[in-house]
């Protein structure tokens, strides 16, 4: 079964540093999705990385694609409260009907 | 557009009871999944559906799981004789097309938390 990690699992950290959330997929792909989940509500889509090499940012938000690699990572840049949230990535195998989800990454930014 | 509507937001049942999930997908999106988010996991697949179509359900437990998506009307996730185990979060995704094709995306809806209790 198609595995995708994501690493670390939970993540403290102060406002104003940066910090990188890791995720690696077991099986060729693409396409890969981040989403953000903030408790007790739905998923908001953050980025979609639809190739290899392909980088999005958004405010403090940024997101890379290595579909050599299999893997993607989500940098955060300057944290503020606001970014915290779990944070999850899914990825989109060809030929698929579903997402794989990662386990997510509970962030927590300290003031 | 209302978005991916999905009711009732909390739903609270006793052991052996059923429990049914519905779904209204956004305007224009004819292709429903179904997802369930244990505590303290990520989203696990569990059908796809076309209009009165299961397309892949390879997610679903073979018991007491099924799921519809009529011709008018929403989707439905129906459980029965609930266990605590079905206790989790689920959610419902709609889509315009099929997925793996040109700007296809996935909207979620804000989910159904079930309680077992």
């Amino acid at each position: 079964e198609l595995k995708v990690e994501q690493n670390p699992l939970f993540l403290s950290m102060q406002e104003g540093k940066n910090y990188t959330i890791y995720c690696n997929y077991s099986t060729t792909s693409d396409r890969l999705y981040w989403y953000r989940q903030d408790p007790g509500k739905s998923l908001e889509s953050l980025f979609v990385l639809l190739s290899n090499g392909a980088v999005k940012q958004e405010g403090r938000l940024m997101a890379s694609l290595d579909t050599k690699a299999r893997l993607s990572t989500l940098h955060i840049t300057a944290a503020v409260h606001d970014l915290s949230a779990t944070y999850f990535c899914a990825v989109d195998p060809p030929g698929g009907n579903q997402f794989y989800f990662g386990t997510g990454t509970s962030l927590t930014v300290i003031p | 557009n209302a978005g991916v509507m999905q009711n009732p937001r909390h739903l609270v049942r006793r052991r052996g009871q059923e429990a049914r999930l519905r779904c209204s997908p956004m305007k224009g999106h004819s292709h429903v999944y179904w997802y369930r988010q244990l505590p303290e996991e990520g989203l696990k697949f569990m059908v796809y559906l076309q209009k009165e179509n299961i397309i892949d359900e390879s997610g679903m437990p073979k018991e007491r799981f099924s799921a519809e998506f009529p011709k008018e009307g929403p989707s439905i996730l129906r459980i029965q004789q609930v266990v605590r185990g079905d206790s989790a979060a689920y959610f419902c995704a709609s889509s315009p097309r099929k997925q793996g094709t040109p700007n296809y995306g996935y909207t979620f809806g804000s989910g159904t938390r079930l309680t077992v209790v």
